[in-house]
């Protein structure tokens, strides 16, 4: 069955960095988009960015420009997210999802959220 | 950007049909998808491309698309059902390319 095996919960201070993982399984990694979605405590869902496994090319939200890179290791079906000069209002759920069969970016299957915290 | 508008809430009683919008300019001409959100969870498919449902969801869950709204129709509400629905649609024209409306909380009564 497909899973998504996200990485622990993190603690950082403000300006650092952090780097989640999201480990695939159940299918073939290269052959569907990984994207990141993050919610804060008691927020909506807000969408960051997309990668393809295949090729690593990615696109991001203009808000994050700048401060995330979506990486992927095809050796280990994994995918990453980093994101950087974390501030206060960055502490949120990170989920990454997979895009599913479809022109239309539905995601159907979701990590289990890796929660981060931004605090001095 | 490309804006997505629900409810902040809606109630039913058991056993009745909850129907949550989600409103967007001209929303009828792009694919919509609604995912189920519940306390410390992951969302989770329920309906997408405006009214297919993925295997395993029930034939309660139903949605629509038509002009500026979209909806999605819970009918015999469970006690289960309680939970945050989520629209979400794609546009490439416009950043972020993927938007989410705000959430609607059901309450079943």
């Amino acid at each position: 069955q497909v899973q998504l095996v996200q990485s622990g919960a993190e603690v950082k201070k403000p300006g650092a960095s952090v780097k989640v993982s999201c480990k695939a399984s159940g299918y073939t990694f290269t052959s569907y988009d990984i994207n990141w979605v993050r919610q804060a405590t008691g927020q909506g869902l807000e969408w960051m960015g997309w990668m393809n496994p295949n090729s690593g090319n990615t696109g991001y939200a203009q808000k994050f420009q700048g401060r995330v890179t979506m990486t992927r290791n095809t050796s280990i079906s994994t995918a990453y997210m980093e994101l950087s000069s974390l501030r206060s209002e960055d502490t949120a759920v990170y989920y990454c999802a997979r895009v599913g069969i479809s022109s239309s970016w539905l995601f159907d299957y979701w990590g289990q959220g890796t929660l981060v915290t931004v605090s001095s | 950007s490309y804006v997505l508008t629900q409810p902040p809430s809606v109630s039913v009683a058991p056993g009745q049909t909850a129907r949550i919008t989600c409103g967007g300019n001209n929303i009828g001409s792009k694919s919509v998808h609604w995912y189920q959100q519940k306390p410390g969870q992951a969302p989770v498919l329920v309906v997408y491309d405006d009214s297919d449902r993925p295997s395993g969801i029930p034939e309660r869950f139903s949605g629509s698309n038509s002009g500026n709204t979209a909806t999605l129709t819970i009918s015999r509400v469970e006690a289960g059902d309680e939970a945050d629905y989520y629209c979400q649609v794609w546009d490439s024209s416009s950043d972020p390319h993927v938007v989410f409306g705000g959430g609607t909380k059901l309450t079943v009564l």
